[in-house]
């Protein structure tokens, strides 16, 4: 089975403060993603990666940054965090570009900032 | 851009009831279209796909989709739920020509009563 993990379940950052969310998969896949979970307005993508050193914006980049050094690894930065980040952030991964693949996920991160 | 409307955001129903879960999409190009469902506590989880073919696709745990191009819908089903089927139902939707993303729709949350 893909394994997507995601290192913190459950975070609290203080306004300003800078967040790293790492993201690791065990299936040598390609492609990865960053989406956040709100309530009511399911699943937004973030940013995504195709390959080592790439990254793409997805429909809600503003706020973030992210860096793919290594093929398994995925991290999602939050420079300056503000209240309005608090959300469940999913980290996912799929085998390549190719449409139709089977996206799979962490099991999210709960960031809180106050 | 694309986008995908689900037209309930709570669902109660009681045990063996049937459910029916409405998903319709906005864009012009072909699709590959697809149900996630999340439990309480887990990472979201492939329901069932439909790529071509029979409009009609069968998912796990009895769960089936039906894709009516006319009406640009992809409506969930199942006959007989039971209370394990509380969750958190996501219709997503992937332009072919936009390689591996999906966009999502705001998601129905399912209670089922035992």
């Amino acid at each position: 089975d893909v394994k997507v993990t995601q290192s913190s379940r459950y975070l609290v950052k203080r306004t300003g403060e800078k967040v790293f969310l790492e993201c690791v998969q065990d299936m040598d896949h390609e492609n990865m993603f960053w989406y956040r979970q709100d309530p009511g307005l399911g699943l937004r993508l973030i940013y995504f990666s195709y390959d080592v050193k790439m990254k793409e914006k997805g429909d809600i980049p503003e706020g973030y940054s992210v860096s793919r050094e290594k093929k398994e690894r995925f991290s999602l930065i939050l420079e300056s965090a503000s209240t309005n980040q608090t959300s469940m952030y999913l980290c996912a991964s799929s085998l390549d570009r190719t449409s139709g693949n089977t996206i799979y996920f962490g099991e999210g991160s709960w960031l809180t900032v106050v | 851009a694309q986008s995908v409307s689900q037209h309930n955001h709570h669902v109660i129903l009681s045990e063996a009831a049937s459910l029916e879960l409405g998903c319709n999409y906005s864009y012009g190009g072909t699709v590959n279209l697809f149900w996630y469902v999340q439990y309480p506590g887990q990472h979201l989880q492939l329901l069932l796909k439909y790529f071509s073919g029979d409009p009609l696709v069968k998912g796990i745990k009895g769960f089936e989709a039906e894709f009516i191009k006319s009406k640009f819908s992809f409506n969930l089903r199942k006959p007989s739920v039971q209370w394990s089927d509380t969750a958190e139902y996501f219709c997503a939707v992937n332009p072919k020509a936009a390689g591996n993303k999906l966009t999502f729709g705001g998601g129905t949350r399912v209670l089922v009563k035992p």
